[in-house]
């Protein structure tokens, strides 16, 4: 199955600095589809940004967005103007475009996550 | 229109027992995933099913762990004999196609004692 690794267990940023999350993954497939989820306290899965492998442009949504390096097989997470609201688990997944023909089948796969603590 | 419905949110049940979790999709949705998180991870897969049918159980133990998705009613994910390495919040994820974004519940907390 495709590895994603998180190598930040914690991150800290102050309130409106900007603060990147690091995503690595390892994988043969061409093409395939990348995405950030947030779970805060309430432990809910809350999507934050997705991204098409086949896209060249990376994805923002407001103050989130994302550098998207295919051949690096790197995908980073940055959130701008931080905010209090901001502080929870961020994880990394990626899904293979194409589940008959991948190992990993629907599944997302998960990286083990980044706590970020946004101070006043 | 309502999200991910998932319950109970807690479950509390003594090794030996069975938990039965379940999980009502979003309206429009035929695609439901059952993934576990274990204290300091990321959620692993365990089973993706459409209605009626299993699609794919890759993730999920050969034993005591079963799951459904009738043609009426809720997805259920059923674990007997529970032991205490069950102890886990369990997410479903619901999608209205297979190739799309998935939309999480709140989870349900198993505790074994």
């Amino acid at each position: 199955a495709q590895t994603v690794t998180q190598s930040q267990p914690e991150m800290s940023v102050q309130e409106a600095e900007t603060v990147t999350l690091s995503c690595t993954y390892d994988t043969s497939e061409s093409d395939y589809y990348l995405f950030w989820y947030k779970q805060p306290p309430s432990r809910q899965m809350i999507l934050v940004i997705r991204q098409e492998a086949y896209k060249q442009q990376n994805a923002t949504e407001n103050r989130f967005s994302v550098n998207f390096q295919k051949a690096a097989k790197s995908f980073s997470l940055k959130i701008s103007d931080s905010q209090l609201g901001d502080a929870a688990m961020y994880f990394c997944a990626y899904r293979s475009a194409y589940a008959e023909d991948s190992n990993s089948g629907y599944a997302l796969n998960f990286g083990k996550g980044t706590s970020l603590l946004v101070t006043p | 229109n309502a999200g991910v419905m998932q319950n109970p949110r807690h479950l509390v049940r003594r090794r030996g027992q069975e938990a039965r979790l379940r999980c009502s999709p979003m309206k429009g949705h035929s695609h439901v995933y059952w993934y576990r998180q274990l204290p300091e991870e990321g959620l692993k897969f365990m089973v993706y099913l459409q209605k009626e049918n299993i699609i794919d159980e890759s993730g999920m133990p050969k034993e005591r762990f079963s799951a459904e998705f009738p043609k009426e009613g809720p997805s259920i994910l059923r674990i007997q004999q529970v032991v205490r390495g069950d102890s886990a919040a369990y997410f479903c994820a619901s999608s209205p196609r297979e190739v799309s974004e998935q939309y999480f519940g709140p989870g349900t907390r198993l505790t074994v004692t």
